[in-house]
């Protein structure tokens, strides 16, 4: 079976600092990862994707996400935070090829990130 | 931009009564998702739907719940008889590959009273 794990409810960032939200995955083949982001009352919002290549991924509002395979980390990060920014966030895996896995989107607990003025 | 959307927006209930939870996913998609999350809490999956046919479900999409594509734009789901822990926001999401990322809709608040 495969899971996501973001090991924090929440996190707080000064604006201008950099943020960091992690997570971390659990198959036992090859991920394709995500990271959605939720405004109050509304959907989610894709973000980012990995699937191959450069482990660096850069996605929507200048948030980037690093694949690590040793770690099986996959943390988003954006180099200087905006209050705007202050949303859930959620990471989900689906796992490809081999067996035990499935393609639909598995989805961490969710990080609060709180942006401070 | 295409979206996925929901409707109604909010939906208040009696228990024991049937819900039928509407979307439209976005046009070109072929694979369908319902999601449901509780108090903004985690996002739990409900069941996928590809090709006129469930391709997979959770252990809560249990004999109470059932989805329709009646025709070739709506995907519905449908609660038979409502329990006061049905109460969340449902989420509906189309994806136009199996492993691409799905797209939301902005989500149905059931209140079951």
């Amino acid at each position: 079976a495969q899971s996501v794990a973001q090991p924090e409810d929440q996190v707080n960032v000064a604006e201008g600092n950099p943020l960091t939200v992690k997570c971390t995955y659990s198959v036992s083949g090859n991920p394709y990862l995500f990271w959605y982001v939720q405004y109050p009352n509304r959907g989610l919002q894709f973000l980012l994707k990995y699937i191959t290549g450069d482990n660096l991924v850069k996605g929507s509002y200048g948030f980037e996400a690093e694949f690590n395979k040793s770690q099986t980390s996959f943390h988003l990060k954006k180099p200087s935070a905006l209050v705007s920014d202050s949303a859930l966030y959620f990471c989900a895996v689906i796992k490809i090829g081999g067996t035990g896995g499935s393609y639909i989107p598995t989805f961490g607990r969710g990080t609060s990130l709180i942006v401070h003025p | 931009e295409p979206e996925v959307t929901q409707t109604p927006s909010h939906q208040v209930t009696q228990m024991g009564q049937e819900v039928i939870l509407r979307c439209v996913p976005i046009s070109n998609h072929l694979y369908f998702y319902w999601y449901r999350q509780i108090l903004g809490q985690k996002v739990e999956f409900l069941v996928s739907f590809y090709n006129n046919e469930i391709s997979e479900k959770s252990e809560i999409f249990d004999d109470q719940f059932s989805v329709e594509r009646p025709d070739g734009s709506n995907f519905t789901l449908k609660i038979r008889s409502t329990k006061l822990e049905d109460s969340a926001m449902y989420f509906c999401a189309s994806s136009d590959l199996e492993e691409g990322e799905a797209f939301f809709g902005q989500g149905t608040r059931l209140t079951v009273v």
